[in-house]
């Protein structure tokens, strides 16, 4: 069966550090694989996408993704965070079936000052 | 252009009471999902239509939650009665249909407390 893991509930870094969202999947073929940010009270806006080619995804925002087929990861990636970046981040994989999205819990992000 | 809409945003009712929630999707957008978000958790499937048809309710719990899609635009989910553990946010979303590679696109969600 299709799943997401995030293992990290949540996170919190220092404003101008680097960030890594951590994300793996479970899934038989070639997945299509999303990253969501959801700001408090707020609905979920997709930052980026992987379909194939380039491994290396660039998103809104200035984040990026990488996909790694050998250990099923799909983690986010940022350099330098900004206190406007502090929300639930969501990483998902696209089903096979009719196209839907199956969500990992989340991870919570926190930016210290 | 505009997005997925919904209402109402917030709703607070009492156990067995019933509410409704209504989705209009992004124009064009054969595909409409219905979400279901408990706090501290991930999205989860109720409900998807293609154009006016059902593709998938597995999830959905059909003694108390039913929806509709009439003329394949608007949706409404209905619960009745409502459960304490109904508190969630339910979550809209459209695509231009319903394969693995479309990106799906939210509204801001319909918080229900269920007291």
């Amino acid at each position: 069966a299709q799943s997401v893991t995030q293992p990290d509930i949540h996170i919190t870094v220092s404003e101008g550090a680097s960030l890594e969202l951590r994300c793996n999947y479970s899934y038989g073929a070639t997945p299509y694989l999303f990253w969501y940010v959801q700001s408090p009270g707020q609905g979920l806006q997709l930052l980026l996408k992987y379909f194939s080619g380039d491994t290396l995804v660039q998103g809104i925002k200035g984040f990026e993704a990488e996909f790694k087929r050998s250990q099923s990861s799909f983690n986010l990636r940022k350099p330098s965070v900004h206190w406007s970046d502090a929300a639930e981040y969501f990483c998902a994989v696209g089903s096979n079936q009719g196209g839907k999205l199956i969500f990992g819990q989340g991870t919570e992000l926190s930016v210290k000052p | 252009e505009a997005g997925v809409a919904q209402s109402p945003r917030y709703k607070i009712i009492e156990k067995r009471q019933s509410v409704a929630f209504w989705c209009n999707p992004i124009s064009g957008h054969a595909t409409l999902y219905w979400y279901q978000q408990i706090l501290g958790q991930g999205p989860k499937l109720l409900i998807q239509f293609q154009n006016n048809g059902v593709v998938d309710d597995s999830q959905l719990p059909k003694d108390r939650f039913s929806a509709e899609r009439l003329k394949g635009v608007d949706s409404t989910l209905k619960i009745q009665p409502a459960k304490l553990e109904d508190s969630a946010v339910y979550l809209c979303a459209s695509s231009l249909e319903g394969s693995s590679g479309n990106t799906i696109y939210f509204g801001e969600g319909s918080w229900l407390t269920v007291v």
